[in-house]
Order: C-alpha cells, then structure tokens, then sequence
C-alpha cells in the first residue's frame, strides 16, 4: 500500500526557519515525482513545486521560488520542505503528493499525505 | 504560467441533480487536465485525470470531458457524500496550476 505519511503541526514565529517531512512507503520512492501543495486556511489549493528523487530534478513554481526549497532524501525514502524565514503568510496546510505514474511530470496526483498545518505567529 | 478558471465558484444543489462545473485554461493543455474532490479537513482526491478517465474509486456518476481549453466535471445524479469542493489542475506544464475551487452546498 502507498503511504505518504507527513510529519505534525508546527507553531513558529516569522523569521524562524522550518523543514516539515513526506515519509513515504509502500512504492520506488527513486521513480516517482513528489509534489508539494499549499493551502492558506479557507482557501484553494497551490502548487509548489515538485522534485524526482531519482536525480533530484527540482522544479518550483515562481510564486514559491527563493522562498521555499524542496528536497528529499533516498536513503530514507522521505521528501520535505523547508523554510529559512518564515513569515505569517506561510500559515497554511502543506500536503505532500506522489504522482500517478513513474517518472511522470505530466500526470495526475493521486496520493497524498494528510497535511501538515504551519502556523506562523508574527 | 497557466492560469485556470473555473466557474461557477460555488453552486447549490439537491440530491438527484445533474451538476456541470467548466475549467478553462488560459492556453490549450491538450488533454493534461485533472480534477480533484476535496472534502473539509482531508486532502484532495484524484477523480479524473487526462480530462475523462476515472480514477478506480469513482463511481460512474462522475464523467470528465474535454481538450484544449475547456474542460468540464459532470456529476449526473449527485449524491450526499457528493457535496465537496472540487478542483481543476493542469499537469501539462510547471508550474502545475490549480483552478480556484468550486463548493458544491447542499440546496
């Protein structure tokens, strides 16, 4: 069974740095991009970016780049975001989320982790 | 970037009615379009990708249609555990774009 499983809450203060986690099992975690996802509090959903564990290609959305940097790690089949500087506008829930298909960059999301909310007090 | 459009942001409806939410895509996608149901404090599900295959899961009410720029999610008889938000997503290029989200409410 694919399993994302992301890690818990956090509360920090802007300025703070921040790494939340995408623990993965059940699949090739090499051979199947990741995604992340945001979404601010009663709002839509936000592509991040998305990186291929395989040869860590890494593609960002503008919207993100220089703000946040995705990575992941094989030996430990885990992907993660982090942060070094948080601002109050990161508050949100970020969902980490595996494609479809192997080595797809064209396809679908079709599992996700269940979110970890980011709150960032200023 | 691509930017999608989805309309209506939001519709009320009863059980049994035919509902038809329409994503446009600001420049053709060919047929690299998703949709998403996403119920309040889960994440997202995929129900149709490449516009109108259905993920395993999902029951046979739904149907996705379209290529190029317009695209649409029909539900045909809605049902209770039907009432979501749903979303379109563009996978042909990154940035991977999301439409704005259509609630679907309970009339």
């Amino acid at each position: 069974e694919v399993q994302l499983v992301q890690s818990g809450a956090e509360v920090r203060k802007a300025g703070e740095t921040l790494k939340i986690s995408c623990k993965t099992s059940g699949y090739s975690f090499n051979t199947y991009w990741i995604a992340w996802v945001r979404q601010m509090p009663g709002k839509g959903l936000e592509w991040m970016g998305i990186i291929y564990p395989g040869d860590f290609d890494t593609r960002y959305s503008p919207s993100f780049q220089g703000h946040v940097t995705i990575s992941a790690d094989k030996s430990i089949n885990t992907a993660y975001v982090q942060w070094s500087s948080l601002k109050a506008s990161d508050t949100a829930t970020y969902y980490c989320a595996r494609a479809r298909e192997p080595g797809s960059l064209t396809g679908p999301i079709s599992n996700w982790g269940q979110g970890t909310l980011v709150t960032v007090t200023s | 970037d691509i930017q999608m459009t989805q309309s209506p942001s939001s519709l009320s409806a009863s059980v049994g009615d035919r509902v038809t939410i329409t994503c446009r895509a600001s420049q053709t996608i060919n047929d690299y379009l998703n949709w998403y149901q996403q119920k309040p404090g889960k994440a997202p599900n995929l129900l149709i990708y490449a516009a109108s295959s259905l993920q395993s899961w999902v029951p046979s009410r739904f149907s996705g249609n379209g290529s190029g720029t317009d695209f649409t999610l029909t539900i045909t008889s809605l049902q209770p555990e039907d009432f979501a938000t749903y979303y379109c997503q563009q996978s042909y290029n990154t940035p991977q774009t999301f439409g704005q989200g259509t609630k679907v409410e309970i009339k």
